[in-house]
């Protein structure tokens, strides 16, 4: 069974702070890919990656950094988080000549 | 600019209903438009896809429609049921891996 592991379901941080989330996954995936969801702006691309040390900015990378060391883990880091970076936040995988995407189950970021 | 477009945003229907959801874009070089599924607490998952070669394809009750003249596509649920309540986003990528989704179709299904 394929699996996206992301390591928080929740996560409550203060205005300020630097923030880690990691994403594993276990299939060998070329392609990571951070997301973000908000209601009524869909899923919005923040960083993704096809190889490691490789990283691509998305539609929304302001504020953020990612770091890929190794394959299967894939680090979106909030340099010093804002309010307006509460949100849901979606890893996802696939691989290199492939077009789906496997997600994991999110971690729900709240920045007071 | 929002390349994928998706309406309605919100979707009411009885069981057993039809409902449908539509999607337009505007890029000529997406080749892949899949739909995916999300429950609450869970990540999406992918649902069904289509390629623009083919103008219909179906998977059990859910049936997604292509028209590559007017660049768009939807999905239709055949027979709908209180567990096809979620949101179902469509997407669209081609060339490097990197998928545009709509933004989503928060799907209720009443008894």
């Amino acid at each position: 069974d394929v699996k996206v592991t992301q390591s928080s379901r929740y996560l409550v941080k203060r205005t300020g702070e630097k923030v880690f989330l990691e994403c594993v996954q276990d299939m060998d995936h070329e392609n990571m890919f951070w997301y973000r969801q908000d209601p009524g702006l869909g899923l919005r691309l923040i960083y993704f990656s096809y190889d490691v040390k490789m990283k691509e900015k998305g539609d929304i990378p302001e504020g953020y950094s990612v770091s890929r060391e190794k394959k299967e883990r894939f680090s979106l880091i909030l340099e010093s988080a804002s309010t307006n970076q509460t949100s849901m936040y979606l890893c996802a995988s696939s691989q290199l000549n492939r077009d789906q995407a496997f997600f994991g189950q999110g971690t729900r970021l709240t920045v007071v | 600019q929002q390349q994928v477009k998706q309406s309605p945003q919100s979707l009411i229907v009885q069981k057993g209903g039809i409902p449908i959801i539509n999607c337009a874009y505007e890029n000529t070089a997406f080749d892949y438009f899949p739909w995916y599924q999300q429950f609450p607490g869970k990540g999406p998952a992918l649902l069904i896809a289509i390629r623009p070669d083919v103008s219909e394809k179906k998977e059990g009750r859910f049936t997604i429609s292509f028209n590559k003249s007017a660049k768009q596509f939807s999905l239709h649920i055949m027979d709908s049921q209180p567990g096809d309540s979620a949101t179902y986003f469509c997407a669209a990528s081609g060339g490097y891996q990197k998928v545009t989704f709509g933004i989503g179709t928060k799907l209720q299904v009443i008894p």
